[in-house]
């Protein structure tokens, strides 16, 4: 069974950075992207970035180009969003997903941008 | 980028009728998109994969279609576990998107 679990979420002021951590388990991890999407209070979901399984391709979502690095530790099956400069818009649910495509999704941890 | 648009926004349905959802995109896909269902306090689940390939363990009541531009999640009949957010998704270059989402309500 595949079990994606999200940490790292909270309360930040803006400016601040945070680190999210996803550790995964019940799957081949460093054969798959993992995906990173967010979710606004009341809002839609938003893709945000993803890795491939060896790490050698990034991608991420303009709004957060300079200001987040997605990464991954295979040997602990874990894949990580590094947070900085961080503004009020960037406040809501993180989920972390397997996949590129027909992705497999955490619970999710709220992140909060807030003076 | 790749802009997706999605209609109805809101779909309120009785139980026991089909529903469907339109995704449309600004350029073609191709066969890459998703459709998700986020329900009530859920974090979303995939329902379509590839366009047209229902995920395992998903009913076979939902149904995809389409390519191109123009795709549609039909659901032949409405049950009451159905209720939630409907979202597309585009895979077919980065930065990935979602439509804005329909929401399903029983009547």
């Amino acid at each position: 069974e595949v079990q994606l679990v999200e940490s790292g979420g909270g309360l930040v002021q803006p400016g601040g950075s945070l680190r999210l951590s996803c550790a995964a388990s019940g799957f081949t991890f460093n054969s798959y992207w993992m995906t990173w999407v967010r979710q606004a209070p009341g809002k839609g979901l938003e893709w945000v970035a993803n890795i491939k399984g060896d790490g050698s391709e990034k991608k991420y979502v303009d709004s957060v180009k300079g200001r987040f690095t997605i990464s991954r530790d295979n040997a602990k099956n874990s894949v990580y969003l590094q947070m900085n400069s961080l503004r009020a818009e960037d406040t809501g649910v993180y989920y972390c997903a397997r996949g590129e495509w027909d992705l497999d999704w955490g619970q999710g941890t709220l992140v909060n941008v807030s003076a | 980028d790749i802009v997706m648009t999605q209609s109805p926004l809101s779909l309120p349905v009785t139980p026991g009728e089909p529903a469907s959802i339109s995704c449309r995109s600004s350029q073609s896909l191709v066969k890459y998109l998703d459709w998700y269902l986020q329900k009530p306090g859920q974090s979303p689940q995939v329902l379509i994969r590839l366009g047209s390939n229902r995920a395992s363990g998903v009913p076979d009541r939902f149904s995809g279609s389409g390519s191109g531009t123009d795709f549609t999640l039909k659901i032949s009949r409405v049950e009451a576990e159905d209720v939630g957010v409907y979202y597309c998704m585009q895979t077919l270059q980065a930065p990935y998107s979602f439509g804005q989402g329909t929401r399903l309500g029983i009547k």
